[in-house]
């Protein structure tokens, strides 16, 4: 079975910084998605950006942007010119080609902006 | 687009009734619909698939018999919680794929007294 992980439980940020949050996922498919979700206070789920696995190119979202590295199962978000309203819960997610479309979320990071 | 409605936001039930949640897909078909439950601070787990027309997929642990979904349309998709109990006092999540990933419904705050 596929798994998600994100070690970092709570990472913080001036605002206005960069920062990067880690994830690694475990599989034995080829062919895969893979995203990052936003969740705020609201607990509204809103995707931050999306990779094909297929795709060498790193997705890029704005400010947002991933470093995705196949082979080490790796899939890290970096968060440039940190805002107030970046301060969420962030969780990885994977998606597999095959069967029934499941996603499968990290454990989720909480992300605080400091002023 | 790719908009799904979940109502209601928040209930509050007496220990033994059923509560019933609703997601609809506002402005495309969902032929399938997934639901969640998220505790405080906690990820996502998924309780079960539902596919328009067929049985519901439950996920390993997950009572089929206390928690009803219901996918009788390509819009409509209800969970029933039966007899709750305060252990079930939870935040429920549906979700729907689409072209780009998927969409979440905003949630429902079910508290059991």
């Amino acid at each position: 079975a596929q798994t998600v992980t994100q070690s970092q439980p709570e990472m913080s940020v001036q605002e206005a910084e960069t920062v990067t949050l880690s994830c690694t996922y475990d599989t034995s498919e080829s062919d895969y998605y893979l995203f990052w979700y936003k969740q705020p206070p609201s607990r509204q789920m809103i995707l931050v950006i999306r990779q094909e696995a297929y795709k060498q190119q790193n997705a890029t979202e704005n400010r947002f942007s991933v470093n995705f590295q196949k082979a080490a199962k790796s899939f890290s978000l970096k968060i440039s010119d940190s805002q107030l309203g970046d301060a969420a819960m962030y969780f990885c997610a994977y998606r597999g080609i095959q069967g029934a479309q499941k996603l499968v979320f990290g454990q989720g990071t909480r992300l605080t902006i400091n002023p | 687009g790719a908009v799904v409605s979940q109502h209601p936001s928040w209930v509050i039930c007496k220990s033994g009734t059923s509560v019933k949640i609703e997601c609809r897909s506002l402005d495309f078909q969902a032929t399938t619909m997934f639901w969640y439950r998220q505790f405080p601070k906690q990820s996502l787990m998924l309780m079960a698939t539902s596919n328009e027309g067929s049985k519901a997929t439950y996920e390993q642990g997950v009572e089929k018999d206390k928690f009803l979904i219901n996918h009788a349309s390509l819009t409509l998709s209800t969970l029933t919680v039966t007899s709750a109990h305060p252990e079930d006092s939870s935040f429920y999540i549906c979700s729907a794929a689409v072209n780009y990933g998927y969409t979440f419904g905003s949630g429902t705050r079910l508290t059991v007294v």
